[in-house]
C-alpha cells in the first residue's frame, strides 16, 4: 500500500539543488512517525540514506538531508553528482493501518 | 558489518507455497528484527512482515493470511512462506534488518531474490 506519495521524477543540472517531496497523512507522517529514506539503483537492493527524519548513516555525504512539516517530509541533495541518478522512496509506519508504508518512489535524473 | 543473503526457487507454481531463507553473516540474528520486504515489476515496494529473534512476529495485514516468518536462531537464519500464491505474488522479494529496540527502518538489506509466479 503506497500511502506515501512521491513526485514521480525530478531533474537538475550537475551541481544543482533538487527536493523529493513524501506526502502522507495523519496516520503516519502527521502522527509522528520518523521518515526514513532509501536509494536504489537499478537491478540492486535499496540503500539506507536518511534515518530518523535528519540522520545520516556512516558514509552518506551531508549533500543529503532530510526534513519533516506536518504531514509531509522531504530529501533535499545538494550539488548534484552523475552518481545520484537513481529511484528514492521515503519510508515510515502508519498507524491505521498497522504497516510500514513506503513512498512511491521517484526517479532522480541528473541532465 | 553485518550481510544478508536470500535463497529459494525463482520459480513458484500458482496456488503452491512460496519459501524464501535469509541468512545472516557477519553478526548474531540474536537481539534484533528482521523483516520481509517486497517489490513487484513496476509496482510498489511492500512490507510483507517481521519476526524478532525470540520467534514473535508481525504481518501486513493484507497478507496476514498467508504469511509464516521463523527465525532460526542456531542457523542465524530467518525464513519466509507465503501460501496460495499467484500472479500478483510475482516481486523481487528482500530480507533487511531491524534494530535491537524495535523495527523502524530496513538496514541493511539483502541484494533481493526475483521469485516468479507461473505455470
Amino acid at each position: 500500500q503506497s500511502v506515501l506519495t512521491q513526485p514521480p521524477s525530478v531533474s537538475g543540472a550537475p551541481g544543482q539543488r533538487v527536493t523529493i517531496s513524501c506526502t502522507g497523512s495523519s496516520s503516519n507522517i502527521g502522527a509522528g512517525y520518523d521518515v526514513h529514506w532509501y536509494k536504489q539503483l537499478p537491478g540492486t537492493a535499496p540503500k539506507l540514506l536518511i534515518y530518523l527524519t535528519t540522520s545520516r548513516p556512516s558514509g552518506v555525504p551531508d549533500r543529503f538531508s532530510g526534513s519533516k512539516s506536518g504531514t509531509s517530509a522531504s530529501l533535499a541533495i545538494t550539488g548534484l553528482q552523475a552518481g545520484d541518478e537513481a529511484d528514492y522512496y521515503c519510508q515510515s509506519y502508519d498507524s491505521s493501518l498497522s504497516v510500514y508504508v513506503f513512498g512511491t518512489g521517484t526517479k532522480v535524473t541528473v541532465l | 558489518q553485518v550481510q544478508l543473503q536470500e535463497s529459494g526457487p525463482g520459480l513458484v507454481k500458482p496456488s503452491e507455497t512460496l519459501s524464501l531463507t535469509c541468512t545472516v553473516s557477519g553478526g548474531s540474528i540474536s537481539g534484533y528484527y528482521w523483516s520481509w520486504v517486497r517489490q513487484p515489476p513496476g509496482k510498489g515496494t511492500e512490507w510483507i512482515g517481521n519476526v524478532y529473534y525470540d520467534g514473535s512476529t508481525n504481518y501486513n495485514p493484507s497478507l496476514n493470511a498467508r504469511v509464516t516468518i521463523s527465525v532460526d536462531t542456531s542457523k542465524n537464519q530467518f525464513s519466509l512462506k507465503l501460501s496460495s500464491v499467484n500472479a500478483a505474488d510475482t516481486a523481487v522479494y528482500y530480507c533487511a534488518s531491524g534494530q535491537r529496540e524495535g523495527l523502524r527502518w530496513f538496514d541493511p538489506w539483502g541484494q533481493g531474490t526475483l521469485v516468479t509466479v507461473s505455470s
